[in-house]
């Protein structure tokens, strides 16, 4: 079965600062991957996702990379504002059947 | 207009009870999932049925039992609460099954077995 890993676990940054968060997959059939933003006591939330035909999106100050050779893709979090600070999620899914999360990565923005 | 409705918030209860999480979902989706998550925070899928089908099964103990009416509910049964049983438990719904579509969550039902 897809197994998803994410790093790091946790990452502190400066406000006005670049976040990075990385996943790998192993299930090359994987087609879908988004990333899920849970903010403390909350759901957790797409805040944006990519398909396997597509190299990368972009959507205002988050970015998404996808490599399928190496089976890895990343979010990509520029002017970083306190209110990002939450725990991402990435995920992988073959045809919306199984959606197999990362374990998370948890985002604290410095003021 | 809550598109993904789960009740109880909280369930504060003592091991070995029965207890039972309600989930509703008013978007249309054909998919509906029941995810675990425990203090650590990891995600782990539980079950996923797609029209009141049993697609997914993942390795949960059989004391869960759910139970899908219609393709707009989904519930979770919980027989002879153990203390691993605590988390937070999360219905989730997705439009379609061969063409993935965004996961909605609901608000997440809190379980704490003492």
């Amino acid at each position: 079965g897809e197994n998803v890993e994410q790093h790091p676990s946790t990452l502190s940054v400066q406000e006005g600062d670049s976040a990075v968060i990385k996943c790998t997959y192993s299930d090359s059939a994987s087609n879908y991957f988004p990333w899920y933003k849970q903010e403390l006591g909350k759901r957790p939330q797409l805040i944006i996702d990519i398909r396997s035909n597509v190299g990368e999106k972009k959507d205002q100050r988050i970015a998404v990379t996808l490599n399928k050779t190496a089976k890895h893709f990343s979010l990509h979090i520029t002017e970083t504002q306190p209110e990002d600070s939450a725990v991402y999620f990435c995920a992988a899914c073959l045809d919306g059947q199984n959606f197999v999360f990362g374990p998370g990565t948890r985002l604290s923005v410095l003021p | 207009d809550t598109a993904v409705s789960q009740t109880p918030k909280y369930l504060v209860t003592q091991m070995g009870n029965d207890k039972s999480i309600k989930c509703e979902q008013n978007l249309g989706h054909d998919t509906m999932y029941w995810y675990k998550q425990d203090s650590k925070k990891f995600l782990k899928i539980m079950f996923s049925y797609n029209n009141k089908e049993l697609i997914i099964n993942e390795t949960v103990p059989n004391r869960f039992s759910p139970k899908s009416p219609d393709k707009a509910h989904l519930n979770l049964h919980i027989n002879s609460l153990e203390l691993g049983d605590s988390a937070v438990y999360f219905c989730a719904s997705s439009q379609q099954v061969y063409a993935a579509g965004e996961l909605f969550f609901g608000e997440g039902s809190r379980l704490t077995v003492l």
